[in-house]
């Protein structure tokens, strides 16, 4: 059973551009919503999270929305660098749970 | 480099035979988790240790896999009679409780397996 669902599988964004991936989750129970980073050969890499008592976190170029009632959150990457291409997963866990469960990932690629 | 490590890097194998990863992580994180990745999708949970207790396993981790912490430091994640269908990525990460239990996953660069 998936519980995470993200979308899109991959994307393409011109340099300065907007990359936007987006997550659904189907556990209520989960209350932290952390974003991973993973190069290809390396492992997966904390970028930024976000508890859902908080409807938006930013940090730099990047930014997590949360709509709690809809169940959905999403990453927004601003002014998107060709460095930035990577494969991203979100991820949703219970606090002093240690499982976490992630989605299928987003390979994004930005173009020159 | 002080970061989680893990050995071998890449491991091809026949079909019928054990394999052992090993993880090493952060020095002064007390928690280790073991992860597999196939191709195009997140990493899956495998297992998860509290110093030398394995607190909780996946279903996923079917009785031909092991893992053991033996002194609460470095960890070995065993497969025995590999099938094909364990070729994948193994990750192990680490994590050290924080003050706010808002623990981060320190993951390493994984183990790569291929059966055949």
């Amino acid at each position: 059973q998936q519980q995470v669902k993200q979308s899109p599988q991959s994307l393409i964004v011109q340099k300065g551009g907007i990359s936007i991936i987006n997550c659904a989750y189907e556990n209520t129970a989960f209350d932290y919503f952390p974003w991973y980073q993973q190069f290809p050969g390396k492992g997966p890499a904390l970028l930024i999270a976000i508890r859902p008592d908080v409807s938006e976190k930013k940090e730099g170029r990047f930014t997590i929305s949360f709509n709690k009632s809809a169940k959905q959150f999403s990453l927004h990457i601003m002014d998107s660098q060709p460095g930035d291409s990577a494969t991203y997963f979100c991820a949703a866990n219970r606090i002093g749970y240690q499982k976490v469960t992630f989605g299928t990932g987003t390979k994004l690629q930005v173009i020159p | 480099d002080t970061g989680v490590s893990q050995d071998p890097r890449h491991k091809i194998t026949k079909r019928g035979q054990n394999v052992t990863f090993r993880c090493d992580p952060i020095s002064e994180h007390n928690r280790l988790y073991w992860y597999r990745q196939t191709l195009g999708q997140g990493p899956e949970f495998l297992t998860y240790f509290q110093n030398e207790a394995q607190l909780e396993k996946s279903r996923l981790l079917s009785d031909r896999f092991s893992a053991e912490r033996p002194k609460g430091s470095f960890s070995t994640l065993e497969i025995q009679r590999t099938e094909q269908g364990d070729s994948a990525m193994y990750l192990c990460a680490s994590s050290a409780r924080a003050a706010n239990d808002q623990e981060t996953q320190y993951f390493g660069p994984g183990t790569r397996l291929l059966v055949l």
